[in-house]
């Protein structure tokens, strides 16, 4: 049971917008700030989104993040067959005093 | 560009310790600003933060593995390791160093480089 949740899948056709929300508590999200990363099959992590809606260089601007309370959402625009793959918030716990991380969204381009 | 690389062994018995060492190119631990981390993902699972370390030495653990872990830094040779003790099969999981942001606290920023990952497998 991850501290952070998030659905466990989420789908899209190429083209479409699909967003994956990521709901926490006032001790992560409420009072942190949240980050997103990528996983593509067999490979480490990626970072997605920093800082609640900070793209890395490099990241293209379908991706995009928001924060409302205690919670946080990804989003993707113009879906590509590329972008299927785990998906990862995470943010800092304050009652817990670890880095939590969300259990992740498979997300499936149809 | 910074690149992180994991090396250990990929199997370890049960009640041993897991040893394992990342060496970073491209950025020196030195230089601070950052803090070099641990995180593992059991199989099929997610990802659980262990610690990190300050290139001074300070560290940060999971307060669920902390009595078990210990990270530390070796800056002549720009590497930092994670020992985990007292394995057992839950300990099963790909193991991945990353550098984290320091925004000014002792609060881990984004990872923003990861390793590669290592699959460690604790078995007799």
């Amino acid at each position: 049971q991850s501290v952070l949740t998030q659905p466990p899948s989420a789908s899209g056709t190429p083209g479409q917008r699909v967003t994956i929300s990521c709901s926490g508590s006032s001790s992560n999200i409420g009072s942190n700030t949240v980050n997103w990363y990528q996983q593509l099959p067999g490979t480490a992590p990626k970072l997605l989104i920093y800082s609640n809606n900070q793209r890395p260089s490099g990241v293209p601007d379908r991706f995009s993040g928001s924060k409302s309370g205690t919670s946080a959402s990804l989003a993707i625009s113009g879906l590509q067959s590329e972008d299927e793959a785990d998906y990862y918030c995470a943010a800092w716990d304050d009652s817990l005093n670890v880095e939590v991380f969300g259990g992740g969204t498979k997300l499936t381009v149809l | 560009q910074v690149q992180l690389q994991e090396s250990g062994p990929g199997l370890v018995k049960p009640s041993q310790t897991l040893s394992l060492t990342c060496t970073v190119s491209g950025g020196s631990i030195s230089s601070g600003g950052y803090y070099w981390s641990w995180i593992r993902q059991h199989p099929g699972k997610g990802l659980e933060w262990i610690g990190y370390i300050y290139y001074s030495g300070s560290t940060y653990y999971n307060p669920s593995l902390k009595s078990r872990v210990t990270i530390s830094v070796d800056t002549s040779k720009n590497q930092f390791s994670l020992k985990l003790s007292s394995v057992t099969a839950a300990d099963t999981a790909v193991y991945y160093c990353a550098r984290a942001s320091n925004w000014g606290s002792y609060r881990p920023g984004e990872f923003d480089y990861w390793g590669q990952g290592t699959l460690v497998t604790v078995s007799s």
